[in-house]
């Protein structure tokens, strides 16, 4: 399996852009976690997909953040507007019960917002 | 609610020596323990997990860890400690499954430096 992916790989933009990061989980795993990791405020669970359905967005930080789920193969993370301090490493991971639950990781998306 | 605390922001060891990192955990009910790895601008890897049986549970890398139910604690050791063995180390708890959440909740991670 080619595990967790996730593009883009790196973000540069501007204040003010909107910003989508994708992710495509691994095939059979039916949760689906986004991440922002940052060195001030360390890993942050952001939201959480259950079978493509959004169990837990507490973890958003504002409504500028939105993420979907549209089918089983596919998320996004959507920032709009972006502003400096949503400059981090986004991660995505996914899960399935059969593994008791065991995130793999993908690499990351390394935003930054000038 | 579910918790995790490592209480050691960096941990430093000499080569070959044995090394471990601490984890203590809160949670209602039997708890599923898991540690991961995260090298430099890399995701977080997973290294080992505990759902039940034996105490000491093997994972990679020469990695393992051992549960202790009574302390609460779930401590990652390896016998003999590599310099390619430095890395950020997260601890992660979760509740066992109630057919609800079933994020992991993750410890702020310990910086283990191996030193020649």
């Amino acid at each position: 399996d080619a595990g967790v992916i996730q593009s883009p790989r790196h973000e540069v933009t501007e204040m003010g852009q909107e910003v989508t990061l994708r992710c495509k989980p691994i095939s059979g795993h039916n949760s689906l976690f986004w991440y922002r990791q940052t060195m001030m405020r360390g890993l942050e669970l952001l939201i959480y997909f259950n079978n493509n359905v959004p169990i837990d967005d507490s973890g958003m930080p504002e409504d500028r953040f939105s993420a979907k789920m549209p089918n089983a193969s596919f998320s996004t993370l959507k920032i709009q507007p972006s502003e400096p301090r949503d400059s981090a490493v986004y991660f995505c991971a996914s899960s399935s019960p059969t593994s008791a639950d065991t995130q793999y990781f993908g690499p990351g998306t390394r935003l930054t917002v000038l | 609610a579910q918790s995790v605390a490592q209480p050691e922001d960096q941990v430093n060891v000499a080569e070959g020596n044995p090394l471990t990192v601490k984890c203590t955990y809160s949670v209602s009910g039997n708890p599923y323990l898991f540690w991961y790895v995260q090298y430099p601008n890399r995701g977080l890897q997973f290294l080992l997990k505990y759902i039940t049986g034996d105490n000491l549970v093997k994972g990679s890398y020469g990695f393992e860890a051992e549960f202790n139910k009574s302390q609460t604690s779930f401590h990652l050791k390896k016998p003999s400690a590599l310099v390619s063995d430095s890395a950020l180390y997260f601890c992660a708890v979760r509740a066992p499954y109630t057919g609800g959440g079933n994020k992991l909740t993750f410890g702020t991670g310990t910086q283990l430096k191996v030193e020649l």
